[in-house]
């Protein structure tokens, strides 16, 4: 089935090492979104990439940053993790068409970041 | 901030009734959608409702769109123990990347066998 995966499925790291989460799709969408999620929270965008550009969310710390090497995966790096940024990672793809707006996102599972 | 209001923020109900939750928005949207997430895991898609519509249906799920108040209801009709998870609200809005969403804060909702 095609599908979005997140790998791992929880990452613990030391406060300050630099850490990197994964997310591949099998779906051939050209839109990869990273939202951030705390406990009861809404997911909140951090940066998404249509195709090839980046976009980042003007309230997203410089802490953290992303790379798409190609359509199927998509990284998102935390340079310097502090406790606040202990959080569910979440991936989703979405596929735009000429004339069609918006489409529904496709979700991961997740990455449950924890810092100690 | 452009984030919605969901309410009621928890709603705890019995199988067989039926669960009503509503979403508020803050400016004009292209579509508004509504997801489900269980705990610990990753958001999935329910329903779209474009700007145009009214009503939508999907199976048990019933979604209203009123734009000239700026809200929106998901209605699950004959609700099952299943059904327990947190639902959210994203708001497609006008301008701008259509394509990115704005997530309400979400209503958990506890279906009680």
């Amino acid at each position: 089935d095609a599908m979005v995966i997140q790998n791992p499925r929880y990452q613990v790291t030391q406060f300050g090492k630099p850490v990197t989460l994964s997310c591949s799709q099998t779906l051939n969408h050209n839109v990869m979104y990273w939202y951030q999620q705390k406990s009861s929270q809404a997911p909140k965008l951090l940066f998404h990439y249509y195709d090839k550009d980046f976009n980042n969310e003007a309230d997203t710390p410089d802490n953290f940053q992303s790379r798409r090497p190609n359509t199927s995966f998509c990284f998102l790096d935390i340079r310097s993790p502090g406790l606040g940024d202990a959080a569910m990672y979440l991936c989703a793809t979405s596929h735009l068409q000429t004339g069609i707006r918006s489409q529904p996102q496709h979700f991961g599972d997740g990455t449950r970041l924890s810092i100690l | 901030s452009q984030q919605g209001e969901e309410d009621p923020q928890a709603l705890s109900i019995q199988e067989g009734e039926n669960a009503t939750m509503n979403c508020s928005y803050k400016t004009s949207i292209n579509n508004l959608q509504w997801y489900r997430q269980n705990s610990g895991r990753g958001l999935v898609h329910l329903i779209l409702i474009r700007s145009n519509e009214r009503e939508k249906h999907s199976g048990r799920l019933r979604v209203t769109l009123d734009t000239s108040k700026k809200s929106s209801s998901l209605l699950i009709t004959a609700s099952r123990a299943a059904d327990t998870a947190s639902y959210f609200c994203a708001a497609a809005y006008s301008g701008g990347s259509n394509y990115k969403l704005t997530f309400g804060k979400g209503t958990l909702l506890t279906v009680n066998p």
